[in-house]
């Protein structure tokens, strides 16, 4: 069973703004990064150290946390911001690398 | 630019092992971890591991100490992930992904491993 926990799938009106949250005790140590996978690729990182867009990673992906809950925001969303979305962050020894089980997200 | 090109895929019948291997180019190999990282067919990621380029020296992950082993080679700037005694549940894409201060910043292109008797 994973450390950290997400909704398994959310959905969102083309061009709204949607929440995903991403919970777990190792949270309020460690920051979350936030990783983007399309059928058939690798992931991609979209958010590290709780706020930071990797370079080519559009604004409108946003992170934020408080307590035990990572959020990953993704404002006026875009068809092609259908995907998988993955949280991570060391877990709760700090030795491990932990994955969220994933949120998939689809765009109406 | 960072790229990781990764081996192609196996298949592999139940008992024995395989290894893929993650070739890096674009940076100093020594310099940055690297993280192994796999995908059973519509399941979610799962962390295997890392391992240190620099020393050689790895973390596993409870689950699998016994059965893998990550490896390097500086001359060729390439890490390998070998699994034994694999099973049916071992089936899944094998990804290796560069650590940058605890997140995954480059990933490989992923290794669809088959296990089939």
């Amino acid at each position: 069973s994973s450390e950290l926990t997400q909704d398994p799938a959310v959905s969102v009106a083309l061009g709204q703004t949607v929440r995903i949250t991403c919970q777990g005790d190792s949270l309020r140590t460690y920051y979350a990064s936030w990783y983007q996978q399309k059928p058939g690729q690798a992931p991609l990182l979209v958010i590290y150290d709780r706020n930071n867009r990797p370079s080519g990673i559009p604004d409108r992906f946003s992170g934020s946390s408080s307590g035990n809950i990572a959020s990953l925001t993704i404002s006026e969303s875009q068809a092609e911001d259908e995907a998988d979305y993955y949280c991570s962050c060391r877990d709760s020894s700090g030795n491990h690398v932990v994955f969220g089980g994933g949120t998939r997200l689809t765009v109406l | 630019q960072v790229q990781l090109v990764q081996s192609g895929a196996e298949v592999k019948k139940p008992g024995a092992s395989v290894k893929v291997s993650c070739k890096a180019s674009g940076y100093t190999f020594t310099s940055y971890y690297m993280h192994w990282v796999r995908q059973a067919p519509g399941q979610g990621l799962e962390w295997m591991g890392r391992i240190n380029p620099g020393g050689g020296s790895a973390t596993y992950v409870k689950k699998f100490q016994g059965r893998v082993t990550m490896t390097r080679d500086t001359s060729t700037s390439t890490v390998y992930l070998e699994l034994s005694s694999l099973r049916s549940e071992d089936t899944a894409v094998y990804y290796c992904a560069r650590d940058r201060n605890d997140y995954l910043c480059d990933w490989g292109q992923g290794t669809l491993v088959t296990v089939s008797s």
